[in-house]
């Protein structure tokens, strides 16, 4: 059974920072696509970045392109997104999915930015 | 960048009864389109993926159709669980973009 389960969520101030991780089981790790998607609160997903199995081919969309950075540790079936230069429009639940294309979504994490 | 539009926004409905969701997309995305179920306060559960096939474990009242814009999604004799938002979601292109969502009500 897939599990994923996400850390470090929090409320941090605009132009702040914070990492969240993704800790995963359940499946073969090493062999998976991973993204991260977000979600504001009452409006539809958003995906955020993936990451393919060797971490070779990392794709952001367009407005955290240049903030956040994916990466991932497969020894410790781990997926990071570190987020900078937060704004207020960063504010959302953000999920760890495995797949790409279409995907098994964990639990999320949510992340508030405000003064 | 593809924007995927869902009608219509609330749909009031019965258990028992049958529920039609559509998404349309701005431009073909062939059958590269998915459906999901959001429950309140849990993440989303994957139904339906290349518009037509059920996901492991999904059972038989959810069926999905469609290709190119038009898709629907069709949820037969609605069950309790079934009352929440549905979203589609197109992997043709990058970014990969969601509707904002059908919110399925008594």
């Amino acid at each position: 059974q897939v599990q994923l389960v996400v850390s470090g969520g929090g409320s941090v101030k605009p132009g702040g920072s914070l990492r969240l991780t993704c800790v995963a089981s359940g499946f073969s790790f090493g062999d998976s696509y991973m993204s991260w998607i977000r979600q504001a609160p009452g409006k539809g997903p958003e995906w955020v970045a993936y990451i393919d199995f060797s971490s070779s081919n990392i794709i952001y969309t367009d407005s955290v392109e240049g903030r956040f950075t994916v990466s991932r540790d497969n020894a410790k079936n781990s997926l990071f997104l570190q987020m900078a230069s937060l704004r207020a429009e960063d504010t959302a639940v953000y999920y760890c999915a495995k797949g790409l294309g279409t995907v098994t979504w964990g639990q999320g994490t949510l992340v508030t930015v405000s003064s | 960048e593809i924007v995927m539009t869902q009608s219509p926004a609330t749909l009031s409905v019965s258990p028992g009864e049958r529920a039609t969701l559509s998404c349309r997309a701005s431009q073909s995305v062939q059958s590269n389109i998915a459906w999901y179920r959001q429950q309140l306060g849990q993440p989303p559960t994957l139904l339906i993926f290349h518009a037509s096939t059920r996901a492991t474990g999904i059972p038989a009242r959810f069926s999905g159709s469609g290709s190119g814009t038009e898709f629907t999604l069709t949820v037969s004799s609605l069950q309790p669980e079934d009352f929440a938002v549905y979203y589609c979601q197109q992997f043709e292109d990058w970014p990969y973009t969601f509707g904002q969502g059908t919110k399925l009500e008594i």
